[in-house]
């Protein structure tokens, strides 16, 4: 079974837009770490945010918001006032207690274009 | 800041030739990983290490192998290539220790076997 799923495959916005990209994770740890990683066009992957299991505050940075909830198994992620410097390819991984090295679990990704 | 550095942003061999793909780190991180990103599947991990010459496989190990000799030092072998390893390469480093720390990245090598 997957354990993470990013449901869009592709979603197109134009600028200034809002978007929310969905997570869905799939665990039986209680204690577990949520991440959502940036693939601009240059393929290096950007560290954005860690959540572990036991904070369920949102969180924000900037035009960036995180929704963590337990109930849903989600751990969505909202662009306020998109821009084109926000297309690229989003993942969100997920690392669980019993994993070794702090594997990381991800999902296949959102493609984000933001039509100026 | 934190720098993962990959021998090669794009490389193009033949099926049966030996492959090398180097990558390392330089903030002293105890674990190490191999991934590869196809379209439509993600990332999938091929092998971890989480000290020197300590190596353990991933979901997808079959056709690879890896060493490290140093700490900072991971590289990623294809003992015989084959086209079906045609792929984009991610090399990833983080700190030992806790769980949850967070894996920084390389930019990737693009490999093509003809």
């Amino acid at each position: 079974a997957q354990k993470v799923t990013q449901a869009q495959t592709e979603i197109s916005v134009v600028e200034k837009e809002d978007v929310t990209l969905d997570c869905v994770y799939e665990t039986r740890d209680t204690t577990y770490y949520l991440f959502w990683y940036k693939q601009p066009p240059s393929g290096e992957l950007v560290f954005l945010i860690r959540r572990n299991s036991f904070d369920e505050q949102n969180e924000i940075s900037g035009r960036y918001s995180w929704n963590f909830q337990k109930s849903t198994s989600s751990f969505n992620f909202t662009i306020t006032a998109s821009q084109v410097v926000d297309s690229a390819v989003y993942f969100c991984a997920l690392s669980e207690k019993g994993t070794g090295a702090n594997n990381l679990f991800f999902g296949t990704g959102t493609r984000l274009t933001v039509i100026p | 800041d934190v720098k993962v550095t990959q021998s090669s942003r794009y490389l193009v061999k033949r099926t049966g030739e030996k492959v090398f793909l180097e990558c390392v780190q330089d903030m002293d991180h105890e674990n190490m990983f191999w991934y590869r990103q196809d379209p439509g599947l993600g990332l999938r991990l091929i092998y971890f290490s989480y000290d020197v010459k300590m190596k353990e496989k991933g979901d997808i190990p079959e056709g690879y192998s890896v060493s490290r000799e140093k700490k900072e030092r991971f590289s990623l072998i294809l003992e015989s290539a084959s086209t079906n390893q045609t792929s984009m390469y991610l090399c990833a480093s983080s700190l030992g220790g806790a769980r949850g720390n967070e894996q920084f990245f390389g930019p990737g090598t693009r490999l093509t076997v003809l």
